[in-house]
This record gives C-alpha cells, sequence and structure tokens, in this order.
C-alpha cells in the first residue's frame, strides 16, 4: 500500500522570505500523481501544485515550486517570498496512475507565516 | 460554476441518531469521494464512486453508507451516529488528475 509522510508538523516563515516543507512517499508503482493541497482556516481544501511522476521537469505555480526526487521517493514545496496569506496547514498527497485510484493524504504541515 | 457544495456546514447529533450529509456537483465528474478529517491528521477516505451506480469502500468505511444514483449526486449516511464519528467530512470530485473539494461539514456527535 501507498503512503504518504509529512515529517514537520508545523513550520514557520517569516514574510518575504522562502520556506520548503518536506514530503516523502512510499509505492512501488512507476505511474503516478503527486500534490500539494492548502488548508487556509476557512477548511477549504485548494489545489497548490501538481506533479506527474513521468515528467522529470520540476512543477512550478508562480511562487510555489516542487522539488520533485523520484528515485528518492521525495517531492518537498518550496514557498518563496512568502505572503501573510500563505498561512495554512499544507497536505501532501499521492494517486495512482491508474484512473479509478484515490487521493492519499500526508498529516500535514501547519504553517505560520510572521510579518 | 458552484463546483462541489456540501450541506450542511455544521452540524450536531446525539448517539444513535441518523442524518444524511449532501454532495453535489455540476462539473460531470466522473470519480468522487467522501473524506474525514480528524483533528490534527490528514484526510481519510470513506467511500469513492468511479460512476453513477458503482460506489466502493475506503479506508474507513464502518458506520457509513454511501450511494449514487446520479453523477452529480453522492450522499454520505450516518445510521447510527457514534462520538468516533466526531469529525470534518469533506466531498471531492475529479475527472481529470485533480481533485475539487467541497468546504467541508463539521459533524459533532455528542
Amino acid at each position: 500500500a501507498q503512503t504518504v509522510t509529512q515529517s514537520q508538523p508545523e513550520m514557520s516563515v517569516q514574510e518575504a522570505e522562502t520556506v520548503t516543507l518536506s514530503c516523502t512517499y512510499d509505492t512501488s508503482e512507476s505511474d503516478y500523481y503527486l500534490f500539494w493541497y492548502k488548508q487556509p482556516p476557512s477548511r477549504q481544501m485548494i489545489l497548490v501544485i501538481r506533479q506527474e511522476a513521468y515528467k522529470q521537469q520540476n512543477a512550478t505555480e508562480n511562487r510555489f515550486s516542487v522539488n520533485f526526487q523520484k528515485a528518492a521517493k521525495s517531492f518537498s514545496l518550496k514557498i518563496s517570498d512568502s505572503q501573510l496569506g500563505d498561512a495554512a496547514m499544507y497536505f501532501c498527497a499521492y494517486r495512482s496512475g491508474q484512473a479509478t485510484d484515490k487521493l492519499i493524504f500526508g498529516t500535514g504541515t501547519r504553517l505560520q507565516v510572521f510579518p | 460554476n458552484a463546483g462541489v457544495t456540501q450541506t450542511p456546514k455544521f452540524r450536531i447529533l446525539k448517539i444513535g441518531q441518523s442524518m444524511t450529509l449532501q454532495c453535489t456537483q455540476d462539473m460531470n465528474h466522473n470519480y468522487m469521494y467522501w473524506y474525514r478529517q480528524d483533528p490534527g491528521m490528514g484526510l481519510k477516505l470513506i467511500y469513492y464512486s468511479v460512476g453513477a451506480g458503482i460506489t466502493d469502500k475506503g479506508e474507513v468505511p464502518n458506520g457509513y453508507n454511501v450511494s449514487r444514483s446520479t453523477t452529480e449526486d453522492f450522499p454520505l449516511r450516518l445510521e447510527l451516529a457514534a462520538p468516533s464519528q466526531t469529525s470534518v467530512y469533506f466531498c471531492a470530485s475529479r475527472q481529470q488528475v485533480g481533485a475539487f473539494f467541497g468546504q467541508g461539514t463539521r459533524l459533532t456527535v455528542v
């Protein structure tokens, strides 16, 4: 069975600085997707960024980028120029490449942003 | 475009009561999911559906039932509420890669 591990329960960063959130996963599959979701206090789950395992290039979405290390099964999220609105829980998630499969979540990292 | 809509947003149940959490999506997505999120934890899959008329158990299905009579609707039923079912419940749908989530239902069983 696949597992997703987030070893940092809490992280903090100052506004305008850069922070990296860690995620590791375990799978025997070669075809899969990885995601980072943001959950602000409103509880809404917001897709931040996604990575297809077959792509070697790291995904980037504005200030958010990932460091995808397939051999090491590592998928970290880098937030550049942190903003107060980035404060939230961040969840790493895995989904098999099989069409019917479901998302498996890590336990989350709470990010605090200080002015 | 409303996306994924869950009702109610909050509910308090007494032990042994029943209720249905409603979930509707207007994106014509085939895949729909129910997750629960316990305090300080990630989301655990309760049930999922790959299309109308097809449902399957996830990681924590005990105490719940689902149905999928239409593409749009995927209600979650609690028959005999127990304190262990106190949680936040999320419905999600997807068609391609990324999933869209509803805003969640906070359920307390007392």
